[in-house]
């Protein structure tokens, strides 16, 4: 079965430290690939995507992440860390019509 | 406004009562779908719809149903709520195939 993995359940970092939440996806023909941020008491808010085209995709609020077919994953980073990015991270990819997500990473940012 | 508006935000209930989340959104968009939220496990599918004629079951349907009342509307119910129920429940919207989804900010549900 297609499937998202999510190695780490939570990752603590000093502000302004780098970032990198790790995903893994299940080898396929097509991948289409997300990351959402899903911050306290609210929804899941895209971050980026990788459709197809060059496999370094930026998103919103200074992220981006790498598509690595050969090592299958899909990390997101952030070279600078910020209080406010404190949230749940969700990798998700998209086989057919539905999204199937990871288990989420826990971004705890410290002062 | 919120695109996707659920509704209520928070829920309690008891066990065997029955239970309506509802979901509208604004984005014209005509897929559907609402998952469940359980800490540790991510999002779960239950059901997702392509438009008003078409309903499909996702991973975890069992014990739930749903009504795609029109483009903009898509509810969920819970015919006999069971404490194992209790979660974060999101509904969402996507154009197509392979798109991005656009969520709701949830209705949290305790079935006591």
């Amino acid at each position: 079965a297609q499937s998202v993995t999510q190695l780490d359940s939570q990752v603590p970092v000093f502000e302004e430290a780098p970032v990198e939440l790790r995903c893994n996806y299940s080898s396929s023909v097509s991948v289409y690939l997300f990351w959402y941020v899903q911050y306290p008491n609210q929804g899941l808010q895209l971050l980026l995507k990788y459709l197809s085209g060059s496999t370094l995709v930026k998103g919103i609020n200074g992220f981006e992440a790498e598509f690595n077919k050969s090592q299958t994953s899909f990390h997101l980073r952030k070279p600078s860390v910020h209080i406010s990015d404190t949230a749940e991270y969700f990798c998700a990819r998209s086989p057919t019509d539905k999204l199937i997500f990871g288990t989420g990473t826990r971004l705890q940012v410290f002062p | 406004d919120a695109d996707v508006t659920q509704t209520p935000r928070n829920r309690i209930t008891k066990t065997g009562k029955r239970i309506m989340l509802e979901c509208s959104q604004t984005k014209g968009h005509d897929r559907m779908y609402w998952y469940r939220q359980d800490p540790g496990l991510g999002l779960r599918l239950i059901y997702y719809s392509f438009d008003v004629k078409d309903i499909n079951k996702g991973e975890i349907s069992d014990g739930y149903s749903v009504s795609r009342q029109a483009q903009a509307k898509f509810s969920l119910s819970l015919e006999s709520a069971i404490p194992n129920q209790t979660a974060l429940y999101f509904c969402a919207t996507s154009t197509g195939s392979h798109q991005p989804q656009h969520f709701g900010d949830g209705t949290r549900l305790s079935i006591l």
